[in-house]
């Protein structure tokens, strides 16, 4: 079971450009969630994806948008680039059918550089 | 709304030293309580986690973490560190109804734990 996988491992881009960011979950894992780590900060959920739609969203402005695609798999967006979205991106997969606790499991991240 | 506070931004500890680190939260409703640990360039791994029962839970690799309600607290105890341990600890929260787990985590800013050989 190869768990959570993200890609691109690093990213440096310009202010004002565009970036896709992208996850695949763990087996049998049909939600995911990202999350914004700032340097020196914990993880902040940006939103979270269950049957191709967004369930859940924190305090992100528009410019972060996503995808989930029928094979569970998700993308991130961020469009006009500040500086300030400089952070490590991470995704978090689970499984949300079903009673009981469902872990969340967190990919290795993205590091997103805006310059 | 819920939070997390961690006072200790970064706490060194000497080698078979015992260490605890502190968290509190905020919240108008019940929650689940975790810590996750986050190894340098690696994401976050579950360490332990607070659903419901035993106020006392314990990890596999020593660690253990206390639920106190009437402090709003679930602070994080190792009675003696090895070098392997350091890394950055997060608290974490989520609420307890709906779907269970799969609720948003609201994370504290972190404690660096360094172990001093």
């Amino acid at each position: 079971d190869a768990g959570v996988t993200q890609s691109p491992t690093h990213l440096i881009k310009t202010r004002g450009q565009q970036v896709t960011l992208r996850c695949s979950p763990k087996s049998g894992h049909d939600t995911v969630s990202w999350y914004q780590q700032a340097l020196g900060q914990g993880p902040q959920f940006i939103f979270q994806y269950y049957e191709e739609e967004e369930r859940q969203r924190g305090n992100f402005p528009d410019r972060f948008s996503g995808h989930q695609f029928p094979n569970y798999s998700s993308e991130l967006n961020v469009n006009a680039l500040l500086l300030g979205d400089s952070a490590l991106y991470l995704c978090a997969s689970s499984a949300l059918a079903g009673l009981g606790f469902h872990e969340q499991y967190f990919g290795p991240g993205t590091r997103l550089t805006v310059t | 709304a819920q939070s997390v506070t961690q006072l200790d931004s970064q706490v060194p500890v000497f080698e078979e030293a015992p260490v605890e680190l502190r968290c509190n939260y905020s919240s108008s409703v019940s929650v689940y309580l975790f810590w996750y640990v986050q190894y340098p360039n690696q994401g976050l791994q579950l360490l332990l986690k607070y659903l419901s029962g035993s106020t006392l839970v314990k990890s596999i690799n020593g660690f253990e973490a206390e639920f106190n309600k009437s402090q709003t607290s679930f602070h994080l105890r190792k009675p003696s560190v090895h070098i392997s341990d350091t890394a950055e600890y997060f608290c974490a929260v989520s609420v307890s109804y709906f779907n269970f787990g799969n609720e948003k985590l609201t994370f504290g800013t972190g404690t660096r734990l360094t172990i001093i050989p």
